[in-house]
């Protein structure tokens, strides 16, 4: 499976916007590019997914570099529930699992 | 709505005794999955089901059962458990398998796990 490498963590000011990095060198062509993030003593929760073009919805947008090895999770306005760790994974042609690597732990300071 | 649901949310086991992690769906999902996290190690996937009566196994399937007969109940089963499955586990479920697709998955509240 295509491996993604994200930072430990990351800072943000409140209601500044934050720019989470994604490397994934290996992806195939097929593979979607996932975006979780799993606030603190909760279950993971979906963010925004994309393939090649860039994707919004209403918690964050997704741009996807145009040789798919890297992508970035863009949240607009940190805001104090943002604050959590998120996580970059690559869904693959024939596999049956997501891999959850560590994660970016993002702190959003007041 | 209730989703993925998990219980029980907290246990203390003794090493060596036996019980049973209960995973909910009411989505009418095939695909579940188990993972465990444990601090600095992300989420590692335990067992996996495709749809009702398919199971297999994923990154760290030893010392764990699973069976699925029915499409929304997927539980894991500790046999015999040991200090090192101490862990807080979460059950997670979607449409369809993850593979090249843009299925995205729904976790559950999780269960903290303490073996002493």
């Amino acid at each position: 499976d295509a491996k993604t490498t994200q930072p430990n963590s990351m800072e943000s000011n409140e209601e500044e916007p934050v720019h989470l990095p994604c490397n994934h060198s290996t992806i195939s062509g097929t593979d979607y590019i996932h975006w979780y993030r799993q606030l603190p003593s909760q279950g993971p929760e979906y963010v925004i997914h994309g393939l090649t073009s860039n994707v919004n919805n209403r918690m964050a947008s997704l741009a996807i570099a145009e040789d798919r090895k890297s992508s970035t999770l863009i949240l607009h306005r940190a805001t104090l529930r943002d604050a959590a760790v998120y996580y970059c994974t690559l869904s693959g042609a024939g596999s049956y699992q997501l891999t959850f690597g560590k994660g970016t732990k993002l702190s959003v300071i007041p | 709505n209730a989703g993925v649901t998990q219980t029980p949310k907290f246990q203390v086991l003794k090493t060596g005794q036996s019980m049973t992690l209960q995973c909910a769906q009411d989505m009418n999902h095939e695909y579940m999955s188990w993972y465990r996290q444990d601090p600095g190690m992300g989420l590692r996937l335990i067992h996996y089901s495709v749809g009702a009566g398919i199971t297999d196994q994923g990154e760290v399937p030893n010392g764990y059962n699973v069976s699925r007969s029915t499409t929304e109940d997927f539980p894991l089963r500790l046999l015999s458990a040991a200090p090192s499955q101490t862990s807080v586990y979460f059950c997670a479920s979607s449409t369809r398998a993850p593979g090249a697709t843009n299925e995205k998955l729904f976790f559950g509240s999780g269960t903290q796990l303490s073996v002493l």
